[in-house]
């Protein structure tokens, strides 16, 4: 595997289940990112981890639970979310900004398209 | 406040034509700026980006983008396109002192007919 995988690509899921989607890097990056993708609305940052560590949480909602084990994984824990939450749900990697390189680009997955219902 | 406009969200141009995919920011701190592309059913890819030094950049798949400063603009452009450049275009841009965080624009979704 190169690059940024995630897993799965397509997930259905009831209101009241309880999912996780999976996200692996394979760049030696130490940063990771949880983005939000819906039609005809920017791209919404949820979550960044710096070497583990949660940096950033962009007023996410609780029934979003993100997980970063080590700096090539990254999980995102779903609970009794709504329709609205229907969205392409896409993974990146960075070096970290103590790299010192502050116009590093992010690498995407290919992300985990989640219905709703 | 710091963002990120694409204007046009939707531009269609025939095939071998010029296109030019318009981005501006606001910001009163210094900015990087980024372009990637999204083809159907994937990530976004980077297709080049501007940190410093020459404000025209060059990219892949023949795309180049000229930062302006004084216009506080970073369109891409392409001189000739390919049916296989049918996708949608991001802006993004980081904001200095911002760390990792990547504003994005709200894409523009370029259809080349053949």
């Amino acid at each position: 595997e190169t690059g940024v995988t995630q897993t799965p690509r397509h997930l259905v899921m009831g209101m009241t289940n309880k999912k996780s989607l999976k996200c692996e890097q394979h760049l030696g990056h130490n940063a990771m990112y949880w983005y939000k993708q819906s039609a005809k609305k920017p791209l919404e940052l949820m979550f960044v981890y710096n070497f583990k560590e949660q940096t950033e949480n962009n007023s996410v909602p609780s029934r979003f639970s993100p997980e970063c084990p080590n700096s090539s994984h990254l999980f995102l824990h779903l609970h009794t979310l709504q329709p609205e939450d229907s969205a392409l749900y896409l993974c990146a990697s960075s070096q970290g900004h103590w790299s010192g390189r502050a116009g590093n680009e992010q690498f995407f997955g290919p992300g985990t398209r989640l219905t709703v219902l | 406040a710091q963002s990120v406009t694409q204007l046009d969200s939707q531009v269609p141009v025939f095939e071998e034509a010029p296109v030019e995919l318009r981005c501006n920011y606001s910001s009163s701190v210094s900015v990087y700026l980024f372009w990637y592309v999204q083809y159907p059913n994937q990530g976004l890819q980077l297709l080049l980006k501007y940190l410093s030094g020459s404000t025209l950049v060059k990219g892949i798949n023949g795309f180049e983008a000229e930062f302006n400063k004084s216009q506080t603009s970073f369109h891409l452009r392409k001189p000739s396109v390919h049916i296989s450049d049918t996708a949608e275009y991001f802006c993004a841009v980081r904001f200095s002192g911002g760390y990792q965080k990547v504003t994005f624009g709200t894409g523009t979704k370029l259809q080349v007919i053949p």
